[in-house]
This record gives structure tokens, sequence and C-alpha cells, in this order.
């Protein structure tokens, strides 16, 4: 089956840097891969996604490139804001779109 | 997200009594799956509901039951709950098209079990 690896949080940055949250993840055939946020209490959003090798997902000044011969979709963003503070999973989909396998998570603070 | 019902959003059981959590998918949208995440954790995969049948199950015990209506609407029931049950439960509300497929959370329903 599918698993997910993210790098251990929590990451904490200053507003305006660069973030990068690694993700790497193994699968059976070929996955769609997503990336999801969590704010405090709340349930998941959608951030990006990216159905086929070398495609590259983006929302909100965040962006993602499925690597598939890395097996990796790292979530990177330019310059974070405070609002940004979250927690950040990715997973991939299972080829026929039934289940997704979730990562621990990456717990991002951004300190003004 | 909009469109994704879950009731309720918070309840408090004690250990040992029976609950169920309700999902209404969005318009369109036939087919369900739940997620149990357990603080601080990712979610993980309980099982998924099509045209009113349990199509796929993760690996959860057997105390984690669930039904689909006609409506698509579905329901999770956990029996004999435990103190390790404690968590949020997000439903999922999907559609699968001829080249593409729709996948949506709801909010969840965060569950105590004192």
């Amino acid at each position: 089956g599918n698993s997910v690896t993210q790098m251990e949080g929590p990451v904490t940055l200053s507003e305006e840097a660069f973030l990068t949250i690694n993700c790497t993840y193994t699968a059976t055939g070929y996955p769609s891969l997503f990336w999801y946020v969590q704010y405090p209490g709340e349930g998941l959003q959608l951030l990006l996604k990216a159905t086929k090798a070398d495609d590259k997902g983006s929302n909100k000044g965040f962006e993602a490139t499925y690597r598939k011969e890395t097996t990796s979709f790292h979530l990177e963003k330019g310059s974070v804001q405070v609002s940004d503070s979250a927690v950040y999973f990715c997973a991939p989909l299972s080829a026929y779109g039934q289940n997704f396998v979730f990562g621990p998570g990456t717990r991002l603070s951004v300190l003004p | 997200d909009a469109g994704v019902t879950q009731s309720p959003t918070h309840l408090i059981k004690t250990r040992g009594q029976q609950v169920t959590l309700r999902c209404s998918p969005k318009s369109g949208h036939d087919t369900v799956s739940w997620y149990q995440q357990a603080l601080g954790q990712g979610p993980q995969f309980i099982f998924q509901y099509y045209e009113e049948e349990e199509r796929q199950r993760g690996n959860f015990p057997d105390r984690f039951s669930g039904h689909q209506f006609p409506n698509y609407s579905s329901e999770l029931n956990v029996n004999a709950l435990l103190l390790g049950d404690s968590a949020l439960y997000l439903c999922a509300s999907i559609y699968y098209g001829w080249a593409n497929y729709g996948y949506t959370f709801g909010s969840g329903t965060r569950l105590t079990v004192v």
C-alpha cells in the first residue's frame, strides 16, 4: 500500500522567510499527490494537488512538483506569512481514488 | 468545506457507550469515506461507502461500522467506546467522473470519550 514520510516539525520561521516541507512517498501504481492544510480546530482544506509526473500544483503562493523519479512532492513557498501557521499534510491518493494515506503532518509556526 | 455537513460538531461520551456520527455529502457526490484523526496525528482511513455498501475498509475493528442511505448520506457507528476512540472524525464527500474526481472533506466531529 501507500505510505508517506514528511519532515518532522515543528517548523518555526520568521515572516517572509522561504518555506520547504519535504515529502516522499511509496505507492503502487501512479497515485495523485495532494497537500492539505489544517488550521487549529478545523478540518482539512485542500491546498494543492498534482495528478501525474512533472505536474506542478500551486495555490496561494504555495507550490509542489510531482517528482516520480525521486517519489517526492515537496511543498515550497517563497515568503510565508503569519496566517500560514497551520499543520500541513502530504497525502497520495491511491490510483483508483479510493482513500488517502496521510503523513503525520508538519506543524508550521510563522513569527511576525 | 462548504457543502459537506457533519453532525454533531462535538460530543462527549462515556467509555462503553455507543455513538453515531452523521455526514451529508455535497450535491452530486455519491461516495463517502470516513477518517479518524487522533490528536497530533494524520487522518487514518476507516472505510468508504458507495451504493449503500462498504467498498473498502482500513485497519479498524468491527466496533466501527457504517451505513449509507439512498440519498448518499452516511453514518459512522462506534460501539463499546474506548478512551482511545477520542478523535476528530472526518467525512469525505466524493464523486468519480469519467475523467476526473472530486474529494471534499467536512469540518469533522470531535468525539471525546471519558
